[in-house]
Order: structure tokens, then C-alpha cells, then sequence
């Protein structure tokens, strides 16, 4: 059962440019969740998803990030029109959505903003 | 609202002892408490996790954490500190309540270096 997925696990995109990050869940996970890590900070939540359902994107900005979890397929978080301030590790993490919200971690995808 | 403290931003010991990093939280329900490690370029790995059942909870590579709820506080412990430790170390909080609509509240980090 491999683990959760996440590429590409360096990305680098120039100022304006769009940026997809795409994650697999562990096989049996219909909960999938996004999180940025800026230097020296901890995770902070972006979005939590369930299959073609967005439950909550309260730390999503309201601008140029979206995320999707399509019925087949892996979770998508996108970012149109990248910014410096972008630059940041974003993790996903999947879990299977018993009682207790253990989740488990890709290795994230580093967006480097150029 | 949740939330989650820790004390140390920076932790340094020496190998082979005791190891020692805070966490301290607030939470409206009976949190579910989990540490994770972080290794520098690797993704993150849960050590251990409380769930309401045993307030010593033992994890993997001999950590241990105590949820003590008198003191809101959830401190990860090691007996004998290893040079492989070396790391970043978070304290993350789950306090959903009943349904769907939960997420982990992460505290900004302890790194632990172990010095030879």
C-alpha cells in the first residue's frame, strides 16, 4: 500500500505563472487535506476535501488558489498568477475518515516563485 | 478555538540524554494530540498519537508523550537522545467535533539538535 503521493516534488514557477500541485491518497482515503509550510513555520491548513466534495477551504485565500478532488483521479491544488510570497512547502495528507483524524503525509511539493 | 503552543523553539542536548520537548494546547473538546517528526528534506512522520484512551502514550523510535489534561499539556519525552533524532518536531492538535469537518492545528515547531 504505497504511501501518499504528491508531485512534482520541486516546482518552480516564474511570477504569473499557474502552479499544479497533484496528490494521490493512500489507497482506502476519501479525505484528503492541503497544507502550506512557509520558512521557518509551522503547517498551517489551507483545505479538506472529500471526494468531489470541498468541506472546508477556510485557510484558502479567497484569490488565485482553488483545489479539487475529482471522483477518479488525484487531488489538485492550483495556483494561478504565482507571487514571491508563494514560495512555500505544501503538504497533503490523506486519512480515512474514522473517528479519530489521523492523517498521513506526503513528502510535499517545494514551489519555488522566481 | 484551538490552539497549539510550544514552549521551545530550539532544542539542544547531548547524545545519550534525556531528551524534552513542550507542547502545550487549548482545545473547547477532548482533543486528539499527535506529534510528528520532520526530517530536514523528508515529509512528515507521526511519532505518536492520544486519542482519550491511555494518558502515556508510547510512539515509535522510543518517544513517549503524556497527555496531562490539568495541565493542558502534551510533552514529548525520550530517555536517551540519538544523533538520528535530529529533527523538527511538532505538536498538532485535533479537536473536531463530531462529523466531518475536521483539521489539525499545528503548533510552529521545536528543533531538536543532538550534539555527540
Amino acid at each position: 500500500n504505497a504511501g501518499v503521493m504528491q508531485n512534482p516534488r520541486h516546482l518552480v514557477r516564474r511570477r504569473g505563472q499557474e502552479a499544479r500541485l497533484r496528490c494521490s491518497p493512500m489507497k482506502g482515503h476519501s479525505h484528503v487535506y492541503w497544507y502550506r509550510q512557509l520558512p521557518e513555520e509551522g503547517l498551517k491548513f489551507m483545505v479538506y476535501l472529500q471526494k468531489e466534495n470541498i468541506i472546508d477551504e477556510s485557510g484558502m485565500p479567497k484569490e488565485r488558489f482553488s483545489a479539487e478532488f475529482p471522483k477518479e483521479g488525484p487531488s489538485i491544488l492550483r495556483i494561478q498568477q504565482v507571487v514571491r510570497g508563494d514560495s512555500a512547502a505544501y503538504f497533503c495528507a490523506s486519512s480515512p475518515g474514522t473517528a479519530v483524524p489521523e492523517a498521513f503525509f506526503g513528502q510535499g511539493t517545494r514551489l519555488t516563485v522566481v | 478555538a484551538q490552539s497549539v503552543t510550544q514552549l521551545d523553539s530550539h532544542v539542544s542536548v547531548s547524545e545519550g540524554t534525556p531528551v524534552l520537548l513542550r507542547c502545550n494546547y487549548s482545545s473547547s473538546y477532548s482533543p486528539s494530540l499527535f506529534w510528528y517528526v520532520q526530517h530536514p528534506n523528508k515529509g512528515l512522520q507521526l511519532l505518536l498519537k492520544y486519542t482519550s484512551a491511555a494518558t502515556l502514550v508510547k510512539g515509535i523510535n522510543g518517544f513517549e508523550a503524556e497527555f496531562k489534561k490539568s495541565e493542558t499539556s502534551f510533552h514529548l519525552t525520550k530517555p536517551s537522545a540519538h544523533m538520528s533524532d535530529a529533527a523538527e518536531y511538532f505538536c498538532v492538535v485535533s479537536d473536531g467535533n463530531a462529523g466531518n469537518n475536521r483539521k489539525l492545528i499545528w503548533g510552529l515547531g521545536t528543533s531538536l539538535a543532538v550534539n555527540p
